[in-house]
Order: C-alpha cells, then sequence, then structure tokens
C-alpha cells in the first residue's frame, strides 16, 4: 500500500522555528511535496524535494532523505498567519499524488 | 496571475442523480488532476489526466465516475449516479510539467448529496 504519516498536530509561539515530520511508505516514489491549506480553502503548494537535501524558499524550507523514507518542512518566524493545515504528498512517476492526513499548526502569541 | 477556476461552487444534487463538475486549468499546463476532500479530512487523488487520457486512477474513481477535456480548457468529472458518501469537496488541479512541478489547485467545488 501506500501510506504518508505526520503528527495531527502541532502549537507553537509567534516568532518561534517548528517543524513537520513525514514518513513515507510509497511505491514508486518520485518526490515530496508539501501543501498549505487554510480552513475554507484549497491546498496551495509550498515545497518540492526530488532529490536528498534541503530546500530553501523564504521562510519555509522542506528536506527529504530517501534512504530514510523521511522528509519534514521547516517553518521560521511563524507568524499568526501560518496557522494552517499541512500535508505532505508524495509523487508516483509525475502522476499520481498521495496526501498525508495532515498537520494542523496552531500558532499563539 | 492566471488561475484554477472551478464551476459551480457549490452542487446540491439528490442522490442518484447525475452531477458534472467544471474546471478551467492553467491555459499551458498539460497534467490535469481531480482530487476529493471529505470534510475534515485528507485530500484523496482521485485521476490524472494527460495528452487526452487518464494516466493514473485511485481505487476511488470507479465507473461512477468518468473525466473529459471536451474542448482545449475545460476538464470535467462526471459522476453518473452519486452517493450520499460523494459529499465532498472536488479540487481540480493543473501542472506544466511532469515530476514534481507545482500543482496548481482551483477554489473547489462543494458537492452536497441528498
Amino acid at each position: 500500500g501506500q501510506s504518508l504519516e505526520q503528527p495531527s498536530e502541532v502549537t507553537a509561539v509567534e516568532g518561534a522555528i517548528v517543524q513537520i515530520n513525514c514518513t513515507y511508505q510509497t511505491s514508486g516514489f518520485y518526490g515530496l511535496s508539501w501543501y498549505q491549506q487554510h480552513d475554507g480553502g484549497a491546498p496551495t503548494f509550498l515545497s518540492y524535494n526530488g532529490l536528498d537535501g534541503l530546500e530553501e524558499t523564504g521562510r519555509f524550507s522542506s528536506f527529504l532523505s530517501r534512504s530514510d523514507s523521511y522528509g519534514y518542512l521547516l517553518l521560521q518566524e511563524l507568524q499568526m498567519k501560518d496557522s494552517a493545515s499541512y500535508f505532505c504528498a508524495s509523487h508516483t512517476g509525475g502522476f499520481k499524488t498521495i496526501f498525508g492526513a495532515g498537520t494542523r499548526l496552531f500558532v499563539k502569541a | 496571475e492566471p488561475e484554477v477556476t472551478q464551476t459551480p461552487s457549490h452542487q446540491v444534487t439528490q442522490m442518484g442523480q447525475e452531477v458534472i463538475l467544471r474546471c478551467v486549468p492553467i491555459s499551458n499546463h498539460l497534467y490535469f488532476y481531480w482530487y476529493r476532500q471529505i470534510l475534515g479530512q485528507k485530500v484523496e487523488f482521485l485521476v490524472s489526466f494527460y495528452n487526452n487520457e487518464i494516466s493514473e486512477k485511485s481505487e476511488i474513481f470507479d465507473d461512477q465516475f468518468s473525466v473529459e477535456r471536451p474542448d482545449g480548457s475545460n476538464f470535467t468529472l462526471k459522476i453518473r449516479s452519486t452517493k450520499l458518501e460523494d459529499s465532498a469537496m472536488y479540487f481540480c488541479a493543473s501542472r506544466k510539467l511532469a515530476g514534481g512541478d507545482t500543482q496548481y489547485f482551483g477554489p473547489g467545488t462543494r458537492l452536497t448529496v441528498l
């Protein structure tokens, strides 16, 4: 089967750094993406890792280790507007995307 | 900035009725997707479409579902005989390239089956 595991929720304070982990078991794994979704909204692409290592995009960074079937999303300088759900998603061959169950991030003042 | 659009934003239908959900992907994108999200749950892959044919489909995408790209701009999802459990948000997404290129999601259609 194909599955991704991520924590159900994380709480952090404004200005802090938070890491959301994702472990995956997917056949034909191609790469790992991260999406943000606010309540009532559509998923919005944040980052993609096709190779091992760190990808940095502004306050967001994402990491992948293929040998460990593991990735994480790092959010720095947290802001209240970062309160949302974050999904890791695995890609297989570019045509199928499997989403994790999502991590609800609560940012407190 | 170009965006994916979906119509209608909300569709209410009776069980057993057919519904067609419409999407207009970004114009120079080549890969198209449908996902669904039951309230409070994860986003579930339904189907991907490339070069005028289905590339991949999930076990959810059974004979009740079909997709079509009837012209150069629209991408539709048809549910032939809706069931109560089809009630969900349906998202269309498109992507320019293969691999890990960004998927752009539309705002979704909320389908309610009574």
